[in-house]
Order: structure tokens, then sequence, then C-alpha cells
């Protein structure tokens, strides 16, 4: 079966560090990853998303960047975190178009609760 | 992408049918509609998928009408686990574009 693993679960960051969050799926190959992230108490922000090894697009001009170095690894990190950065984020994946699926739909990870202090 | 319009809040007491409307008026030929379920510190969840008229699973109802610019999901019979935030996605799978989800829907049930 197929899983996704995310973490850390929770991070405390200082303005101005470096972030890296780490995303990888397992029992699947090829799969479409994603990273979205959730201010309090309000829907999710599309950031990153990724069909393919160093393929990936960015919805939203930030302070963050994504890479996705492995089949299976998608990362999102940051030079510099700025306080805007706090918030939950998500990484979710969803089977490549030729899978045999009943049902298509993100699966996604137990998300990163990010404080920038 | 089409967009969803869904109602802000929703309010119910345990063991009444709950219905959700999303409205998605320029739904194309090949867009499916999804739900998700997320609840507090937590990933949405999946709940049903449907393209056209009513799909059931152990969980809710789908109701999509011919003309496919709404749906409803039906929960029957709320408990207070059933507070949680609903999504309503319309989009095509192709996983080529990711999918926009809207503010949701925050369903609050009291005893």
């Amino acid at each position: 079966s197929q899983t996704i693993h995310q973490w850390p679960a929770t991070l405390v960051q200082p303005v101005g560090s470096p972030l890296s969050l780490e995303c990888t799926v397992e029992g699947t190959s090829n799969p479409n990853l994603y990273w979205y992230r959730q201010a309090a108490g309000r829907g999710l922000q599309l950031l990153f998303y990724s069909i393919g090894i160093d393929q990936i697009s960015s919805e939203v001009p930030q302070n963050l960047s994504a890479s996705r170095p492995q089949d299976r690894q998608f990362i999102l990190s940051s030079k510099k975190l700025l306080l805007s950065d706090s918030g939950f984020y998500l990484c979710a994946w969803i089977a490549p178009p030729s899978s045999d699926r009943a049902d298509y739909g993100y699966t996604f990870g137990s998300g990163t609760r990010l404080t920038v202090v | 992408l089409a967009k969803t319009t869904q109602p802000i809040s929703m309010d119910s007491y345990e063991g009444q049918e709950v219905n959700i409307t999303c409205s998605h008026n320029n739904i194309a030929t090949n867009d499916y509609i999804t739900w998700y379920q997320q609840f507090p510190s937590q990933g949405p969840r999946f709940i049903i998928q449907g393209y056209k008229t009513k799909v059931t699973n152990e969980v809710a109802s789908l109701f999509i009408p011919a003309d496919r610019k709404s749906s409803t999901l039906s929960l029957p019979r709320v408990s207070l686990s059933d507070t949680a935030v609903y999504y309503c996605l319309v989009g095509e799978w192709t996983g080529r574009r990711a999918l926009t989800f809207g503010s949701g829907t925050r369903l609050q049930v009291q005893p």
C-alpha cells in the first residue's frame, strides 16, 4: 500500500534561519507531489508541485523553494525564514494518470506546523 | 480551472443529516467533483468523489444534478466527530496541474 511520510511534525525556527522539510512516498512510482501551506483558520494554498525528478512548478512567488532529488522525495526549503512563513505545511501526492484507480485524489501527509519566531 | 463556492460555516446537532452544497458553474467536461474532510492539525482526507448523478459510500453520499453546476455532500446522522472543515474540489485529475482548495465549509456539530 502507498504511504506518505512528512517530518518533522512541529518546528520552531527563528527569523532568518534556514528551513528544510522533507516528504517521502512509499509504495508507488512516479507520483505527482505537492506542497501546500495553510495559515491558521484558512484554506490550503498551493506552493509547489512536481510531476517528476527535478521538475518543479511554483504557484506563488515567495521566500520558499522546492526540490525533488529522487522520484519519491520532495523537499521544501528556505534560506532565510520570515515571520510570514509560519503555518501548517502539507505534502500530498496523487498516482500518475496511467494508474488503474477508480477514485482520483490527493493523499496528504500528516503535516508540519512551523512557527517562525 | 473550475471555481467553487461553498458556505463558510454550518451548524448541526448530533443525529441530524447535513447537506453541504458546492457551486461550480464553469465545471468542464472532464472534471470530477471530490470532497475532503479536514480536522485541526491534520491533512485533508478524501471522503467521496463523483462525476454525475449519485455516489454513495460508507461515509457519505454525493448528489450531482444533470447540469453538474453544483454538488451536495450529504452526511447522514452526524456525530460530534464529524465537526471539521469540508472542501469541495473540481478538476481533472491528470496531475499536470494541481487543484486549488477553496476556503471550505466549517461544520460544527453540537450535542
